[in-house]
């Protein structure tokens, strides 16, 4: 039943190690979000795809990639991980109805040692 | 840009009784939608109730309800008959029709205790 898996659970990466974080959804939606997510905080959206297209948020640290290689899978790449980046990413669908809800996955927890 | 302002960083509610989580938004947008989500300990963040603003009836759904004041721009989450599920932290969203994809802006939450 689960629509948008995010693999894995939890994360532990060592300070600059290159770390990827992925997320699959099998809702077919045209539409993919990651956010990070900092103890009990808002999500803040870092960018989404909107099928091929990328649209970065303009706060998004350089430190920060994405890629969408097919409709079902999106990762996140972080470069060189900082304790500062140590948080939930949450990964998320939606469909092109603009009245349709965000559908989340249950995030990966990151660790930064 | 649009804002969201979650005034209540805890509340906390009896077993069986009701509560009221308040949000409040900023826009110069005539049509939006609005979301309550909520996030379990651990848990994926799920929709719990949406509102569409051309729609002045308040939307309910089971022991959910919303109280949306479109000129106040308030849209405030009542939660009747609480129970211990209902713990979790609860996020308002507004999500734009004009921008590209759609993207949802959150407040901050609010964290929802239930007493036994």
């Amino acid at each position: 039943d689960a629509m948008v898996i995010q693999n894995p659970r939890y994360q532990v990466t060592q300070f600059g190690k290159p770390v990827t974080l992925s997320c699959s959804q099998t809702l077919n939606h045209n539409v993919m979000y990651w956010y990070q997510q900092k103890s009990s905080q808002a999500p803040k959206l870092l960018f989404h795809y909107y099928d091929k297209d990328f649209n970065n948020e303009a706060d998004t640290p350089d430190n920060f990639q994405s890629r969408r290689p097919n409709t079902s899978f999106c990762f996140l790449d972080i470069r060189s991980p900082g304790l500062g980046d140590a948080a939930m990413y949450l990964c998320a669908t939606s469909g092109l109805t603009l009245n349709t809800e965000a559908f989340f996955g249950q995030g990966t927890r990151l660790t930064v040692v | 840009a649009q804002t969201v302002t979650q005034s209540q960083p805890e509340m906390s509610v009896q077993e069986a009784e009701t509560v009221t989580l308040s949000c409040t938004y900023d826009t110069s947008e005539s049509d939006y939608y609005l979301f309550w989500y909520k996030q379990p300990p651990s848990r994926q963040m799920i929709l719990v109730i949406r509102q569409e603003a051309y729609k002045q009836q308040n939307a309910t759904e089971n022991r959910f309800s919303v109280n949306f004041q479109k000129a106040a721009k308030s849209f405030s989450l009542k939660i009747s008959d609480s129970q211990l599920g209902d713990a979790a932290m609860y996020f308002c969203a507004y999500r734009s029709t004009f921008t590209n994809a759609g993207k949802s802006t959150f407040g901050d939450g609010t964290t929802l205790t239930v007493k036994p």
